[in-house]
């Protein structure tokens, strides 16, 4: 079974504050997406990327960043926190199937 | 970019029922994927049926790709069945998009 693992599961920051959620895959996926989930939105893609040193926007990129150093390792990254980013994010790594880590819960005070 | 709708958006069953869960998309897809999503949990993928007829277990998807739809057949459902269905769609890009889910709920 392929394993996701998302880092921290929750996280406090400040309005204003640099957030980082990491997330890592063991099964040699290209594919990895960074999701956030609202109530009444489903979920909603951020970016994405197809192998190590790519990135690609989703439908909602603007204020966060994506860096995949490696195959294994794909972060999103809040620059400057606000709280309308206050929200569930997903990180899935997969080819075909998609496999989800266990989300990280963050919120922006 | 790719659409995608499902219906209806929460359902309330009893032990035994039967469920049909929908989901219509606006473009062409080549993977279609149901998730369940258990109450303030991950995903975890069920089917994957881009086309045609698939069974698992008491889960049954049928998709016809020309009509842009697809359905979710829970048979004799269980309380432990309970949560969030998602369909998802593979887009021009191959990004998989998202519908906002049928809630179920499933009473003993």
């Amino acid at each position: 079974e392929a394993a996701v693992t998302q880092s921290p599961r929750n996280k406090v920051a400040v309005t204003g504050g640099k957030v980082t959620l990491s997330c890592n895959q063991t099964n040699n996926h290209n594919n990895m997406y960074w999701y956030r989930q609202d109530t009444g939105h489903g979920l909603r893609l951020i970016h994405y990327s197809y192998g190590a040193g790519s990135t690609e926007k989703g439908d909602i990129p603007d204020g966060y960043k994506a860096s995949r150093p490696s195959q294994e390792n794909f972060s999103l990254i809040l620059e400057l926190a606000t709280p309308s980013q206050t929200s569930v994010y997903f990180c899935a790594s997969g080819d075909e199937r998609l496999f989800f880590g266990h989300g990280t819960k963050l919120s922006v005070l | 970019g790719q659409q995608v709708q499902q219906s209806p958006a929460s359902l309330v069953l009893q032990e035994g029922e039967n469920a049909e869960l929908q989901c219509n998309f606006s473009s062409t897809a080549t993977q279609l994927q149901w998730f369940y999503q258990s109450p303030g949990g991950s995903l975890v993928s069920l089917l994957s049926n881009p086309s045609g007829t698939k069974h698992t277990g008491r889960l049954t998807s049928t998709t016809v790709t020309k009509e842009r739809r697809s359905s979710l057949h829970i048979s004799s459902s269980q309380t432990t069945d309970s949560g969030t269905y998602l369909c998802a769609i593979d887009g021009n890009n191959n990004a998989p998009r998202f519908g906002a889910g049928t809630k179920l709920s499933v009473k003993p």
